[in-house]
């Protein structure tokens, strides 16, 4: 699995936009970037994965961009419950279009959103 | 609909002991992974069970197995504890065939002393 590179912490204001950078700069042509986030004393929690598309669902938006080496999530109106430490990870789906295997976590990017 | 669930919560092992963690996958879902995740960490892949078998498998030492039982819940044994085994180990599950994320437990809380 490609590797992601994402900055080590990031502050935001409640009720503005959070925006969530990702560099995955070796990813191949049937690599998804996925976004998990972690809350403290939690197990990650899935958030939202895409290919090549933008993607939006209720938690999140992703964006990806054209050469697919960098993504952004964002987070539109973020609140107190946000604050977590956000996963960026980069995998394979099988030939199925199914997908089984490890999940490769980083450092992750912890977002810290203040009153 | 319950997640995963996974037990105990908190445990207490001696160094050399044998522990076994335990996790129940969400409903419908028939994959289970584990993973170790020590302070201050991103989690890391131990091993991956489908089908009752270990499908792959992290840098890890044989002291940890696994076992998937029939009705998709699944086991984590470790083997002659070390001090470094102390972590937070998570099990994930998803339905194989479907295309979205892992759901993962609030995992047990190993100390070993």
């Amino acid at each position: 699995d490609a590797k992601t590179t994402q900055p080590p912490s990031m502050d935001c204001a409640e009720g503005r936009a959070a925006n969530l950078p990702c560099n995955h700069s070796t990813i191949s042509g049937n690599e998804y970037v996925y976004w998990y986030r972690q809350i403290h004393s939690q197990g990650p929690q899935y958030i939202i994965h895409g290919l090549k598309n933008n993607e939006t669902n209720e938690m999140a938006s992703l964006i990806i961009t054209e050469d697919r080496k960098s993504s952004t999530l964002i987070l539109p109106h973020a609140t107190l419950r946000d604050t977590a430490v956000y996963y960026c990870i980069v995998r394979a789906l099988n030939a199925g279009g199914t997908s089984y295997g490890k999940l490769t976590f980083g450092q992750g990017t912890i977002l810290t959103v203040h009153p | 609909d319950a997640g995963v669930t996974q037990s105990p919560t908190h445990l207490i092992k001696t160094r050399g002991q044998q522990v076994t963690l335990r996790c129940s996958p969400k409903s419908g879902h028939d994959t289970v992974s584990w993973y170790q995740q020590a302070l201050g960490q991103g989690p890391q892949f131990i091993f991956q069970y489908y089908e009752e078998e270990e499908r792959q498998r992290g840098n890890f030492p044989d002291r940890f197995s696994g076992h998937q039982f029939p009705n998709y819940s699944s086991e984590l044994n470790v083997n002659a504890l070390l001090l470094g085994d102390s972590a937070l180990y998570l099990c994930a599950s998803r339905d194989t065939g479907a295309d979205y994320g892992y759901t993962f437990g609030s995992g047990t809380r190993l100390t070993v002393v």
